[in-house]
């Protein structure tokens, strides 16, 4: 099956700082999700990006699917960024996830 | 509000017991999920189903349950057969087929006693 490697696994930032996590996947997929995951559990979509690059106010991502890897980049973070996000990827109708970049934002 | 309802939130359980985890979306999905997850981990698949009356083993299917006898809802069954069942139990649904967002439940404990 899929292999789903993220980086980096944990990552401390300065509130108004900037950051990139990557995705790294080893098929080619048709689906490609980016999930926040807060302290109480809830799981958030954030983006759907097989391919191509989007935006969604201080965060955005591109997948460069030849390349077989995706990119979350956060602007100006904040506390409320705080939890773990998760790239998930399918090629057949199951989403495979990664193991996630735990994120803490200190103020 | 439509979204997908999980419950209990949290759920005790003796050993040797079985208990159901319930389930319920209104966002007229034909596809729903079941993902365990342990601390510090990722995400790990048990069971989908794609339309009602129908589901897939996924990869941690021993132990566990599923019934789709309505397409609202997805109830996990956790069995005495599951060797280690303490963890968070999260329920996902989508439209369907290989290219379609999903969408997660809060999610449940359940903690064996």
């Amino acid at each position: 099956g899929i292999q789903v490697e993220q980086s980096p696994p944990d990552l401390i930032l300065q509130e108004g700082a900037n950051s990139t996590l990557r995705c790294n996947f080893s098929d080619s997929v048709n689906n490609l999700q980016w999930f926040h995951q807060n302290p109480w559990g809830q799981l958030i979509n954030l983006f759907y990006i097989p391919s191509g690059t989007k935006q969604n106010g201080r965060l955005s991502a591109t997948t460069v699917a030849t390349e077989r890897y995706s990119l979350l980049y956060i602007s100006s973070s904040q506390t409320t960024d705080s939890g773990v996000y998760f790239c998930a990827v399918s090629n057949t109708g199951k989403l495979i996830f990664g193991q996630g970049t735990t994120l803490q934002v200190k103020p | 509000d439509g979204g997908i309802t999980q419950s209990p939130k949290y759920l005790f359980r003796k050993e040797g017991q079985n208990v159901t985890l319930s389930c319920e979306q209104n966002l007229n999905h034909d596809a729903m999920y079941w993902y365990r997850q342990d601390p510090g981990q990722g995400l790990r698949l048990i069971y989908y189903s794609q339309i009602v009356n129908d589901f897939q083993k996924g990869d941690i299917a021993e132990g566990y349950s599923v019934s789709r006898e309505k397409k609202e809802s997805f109830p996990l069954t956790v069995t005495s057969a599951q060797k280690n069942p303490t963890a968070f139990y999260l329920c996902a649904s989508s439209s369907g087929g290989t290219g379609n967002t999903i969408y997660f439940g809060e999610g449940s404990w359940l903690t064996v006693v």
